[in-house]
């Protein structure tokens, strides 16, 4: 089966580094996908990594390593308004037609303290 | 990256009844996908949509619950058919498009809050 495992919550401080992790089992691999969501919102795109290694977009950074199945999601230098849930998703090969879709974990809730 | 513009953003609707949700894109794009987002969980895809063609449905969606139409490559609709208070969610239609350095991600709707009574 195909299966995304995120933390449920997570605590931080403002102006700490948090990672939240991401695991995944799928039956193909195409890239891999991190939203932030904001109760009430829609998800809004952070990350995307399709190759191992390091992306980095300000605060936010995104690991990749396809070998363990495992991604992360640095933020650092955490503001309040990082508070917010955390989805990882995955883009795996399906049958024919229909492998653009997401697998998506149940997202890690984010909340940053003063 | 695509903008799409969602409607309506919310409602409170009778069971028993039908409401329809729609979708327009700044773009043309070739799918779209309609998901669903109970309060505290994470997103379930219902549907992918191609123009043209039918809708390819998730395992638990049936197309006569949740009928699609998708007459153009800017454009689809979801209805949420014979509504029961199970139907309360978030919905949602996605589109891949371009984000930076050439990579595609998906970019969601403004989301529509149904509340079904």
């Amino acid at each position: 089966g195909q299966n995304i495992d995120q933390p449920t919550e997570m605590t931080a401080t403002e102006g700490a580094i948090v990672q939240i992790n991401c695991t995944y089992q799928t039956s193909g691999f195409n890239g891999l996908f991190w939203y932030q969501q904001h109760a009430g919102e829609a998800p809004t795109f952070l990350s995307y990594n399709v190759l191992d290694g390091l992306e980095e977009k300000g605060r936010f950074s995104s690991f990749l390593s396809r070998s363990k199945g495992y991604s992360y999601l640095l933020l650092k230098e955490l503001q309040m308004k990082d508070s917010a849930s955390y989805l990882c998703a995955v883009r795996a090969n399906r049958n024919a037609g229909n492998n653009r879709k997401l697998i998506w974990g149940l997202g890690t809730s984010l909340a940053v303290n003063p | 990256s695509a903008v799409i513009s969602q409607k309506p953003s919310r409602d409170i609707c009778q069971r028993g009844t039908s409401l329809t949700i729609q979708c327009q894109v700044d773009s043309q794009v070739t799918m779209m996908f309609w998901y669903r987002q109970q309060p505290g969980q994470s997103l379930t895809l219902i549907a992918t949509a191609n123009q043209g063609s039918e809708a390819t449905y998730e395992s638990g969606f049936v197309i006569d619950k949740f009928p699609i139409s998708r007459p153009n490559l800017t454009f689809s609709t979801l209805t949420v058919s014979n509504m029961s208070p199970e139907d309360s969610s978030i919905y949602l239609c996605s589109v891949e498009s371009r984000k930076d350095r050439g990579h595609y991600g998906y970019t969601f709707g403004s989301g529509t809050r149904l509340t079904v009574v």
